[in-house]
């Protein structure tokens, strides 16, 4: 089972600042199937990015996935008040399919 | 198109089974792989298992083997998921997702349902 850490737990940020969001995975993630979720509050995940860098349809240009391998990141430019939320890395390589932990970016 | 719509919140004695549904809208039902994903109050994701278009293959999470059943009604587009023997740590929200192969990503989710273990 691939294990994927996510770091830092929390990221406090004003809104218009920068996010980076980091991703491990314990062992390489076949052909970069790499997703990231938003999840807010009593909402079901939303799609960001899939195959570590590719936007979802309808997510802005302000979200962006990086990396391959065990070492992926998202990165937020310029956050919106919309963009606090949770935030959740997936690989979907191989079986089982498995979840970061997430990782809370709050408004400081 | 790509709408899945969960049922209720449910409440269960420990021991007891839950069965949750989710129906598709749209006429692509019958081509995608329905996953469930349940997240526990205050953590993560954690996912359960899948259930195939034909519904003929259904690989389950280790954890869950023994005790979680998936199955699919392509007349009416909803898929179930059945979870026997049930304790406290099984209260959680439990989410359908639409996938497109055995390992997949999710583009589409349920609402949640919650399902709540007490005595």
């Amino acid at each position: 089972e691939i294990v994927l850490t996510q770091s830092p737990g929390t990221l406090s940020l004003s809104p218009g600042e920068g996010a980076t969001l980091s991703c491990r995975a314990s062992q390489s993630v076949s052909s970069s199937y790499l997703a990231w979720y938003q999840q807010k509050p009593g909402q079901a995940p939303r799609l960001l990015i899939y195959g570590a860098s590719n936007r979802a349809t309808g997510i802005p240009d302000r979200f962006s996935g990086s990396g391959s391998g065990t070492d992926f990141t998202l990165s937020i430019n310029r956050l919106e008040p919309e963009d606090f939320a949770v935030y959740y890395c997936q690989q979907y390589g191989s079986s089982p399919l498995t979840f970061g932990g997430g990782t809370k970016v709050e408004i400081k | 198109q790509g709408q899945l719509v969960q049922s209720g919140a449910e409440v269960k004695k420990p021991g007891a089974s839950v069965k949750v549904s989710c129906k598709a809208s749209g006429n692509t039902f019958t081509i995608y792989y329905i996953h469930w994903v349940r997240q526990a109050p205050g953590q993560g994701l954690q996912w359960m298992g899948l259930i195939n278009p034909s519904g003929d293959t259904t690989p389950y999470a280790q954890k869950f083997q023994g005790r979680i059943t998936m199955t699919r009604d392509t007349s009416t587009r909803t898929v179930y998921m059945e979870l026997s023997s049930l304790t406290s740590e099984d209260t959680a929200v439990y989410y359908c997702a639409r996938g497109d192969g055995y390992k997949s990503l999710f583009d589409y989710w349920g609402q949640g349902t919650l399902v709540t273990v007490s005595s």
